[in-house]
């Protein structure tokens, strides 16, 4: 089946600095990708939606040059987080469609970040 | 989208049925109802879905009343494995839309 892996798991990162998470689908070509930040005992919370080859979508009072997205290829993604604050700190998800337009969407399985 | 609106909280005894439901009454003709669940720190992870027919896979079984308004999710025998926190999303189906969760529902199997 669609397998998503999302690099890292966990990172731990100082206030100030910039933290990039990948996101690849293995066995299949992502069309598009999708970014997610959920906070402890909150549900998912949708970011941003990237195209292979063109410019995210953001979400309503997601800051786009906070949270940049890449989505050079078919089968990967990246989320940098720019000037990471403490406030940053969630768990980032993202999940992805393929080419084929699959029924449902894969996720990754997801990186905590925590800023200090 | 429409909205959908579920239970915040459930338990179910291992081995017996465990039924959620959802409610989306404002859904429209071409949405499809999913569901995904996601266990404790973990990503989604995609069960089941239906337009208006019941539907049965390995995992689970969706049934959809006939006016489309609600939908249960039966999880057959629970097990401790399925706590998770369920999510009942509607949405249209085979485009580029976004998956928008709602709260969910915190599904507890007690021995």
């Amino acid at each position: 089946g669609a397998v998503v892996s999302q690099h890292p798991s966990r990172v731990i990162c100082k206030s100030g600095t910039s933290v990039k998470i990948e996101c690849r689908s293995l066995d299949f070509q992502a069309t598009t990708m999708f970014w997610y930040r959920q906070f402890p005992k909150q549900s998912l919370m949708l970011m941003a939606t990237s195209n292979e080859g063109s410019k995210a979508t953001y979400e309503q009072g997601v800051e786009k040059d906070k949270f940049l997205i890449n989505h050079a290829s078919l089968t990967l993604s990246t989320l940098t987080v720019t000037s990471a604050h403490p406030e940053d700190s969630s768990f980032y998800i993202c999940s992805a469609r393929g080419v084929t337009g699959s029924y449902g969407y894969t996720f990754g399985s997801g990186t905590r970040l925590t800023v200090v | 989208d429409a909205k959908t609106t579920q239970p915040p909280s459930m338990d179910c005894a291992e081995g017996r049925a465990a039924n959620l439901p959802c409610n989306h009454s404002t859904i429209s003709g071409n949405e499809y109802v999913y569901w995904y669940r996601q266990i404790h720190s973990q990503g989604p992870q995609y069960i089941i879905h239906g337009l208006k027919n019941n539907e049965t896979n390995e995992m689970a079984s969706l049934i959809i009343t006939e006016d489309r308004k609600s939908s249960t999710l039966i999880l057959p025998h629970a097990t401790l494995r399925d706590t998770a926190v369920y999510y009942c999303i509607v949405r249209v189906s085979n485009t580029g839309n976004q998956f928008y969760f709602g709260t969910g529902t915190s599904l507890t199997v007690i021995p």
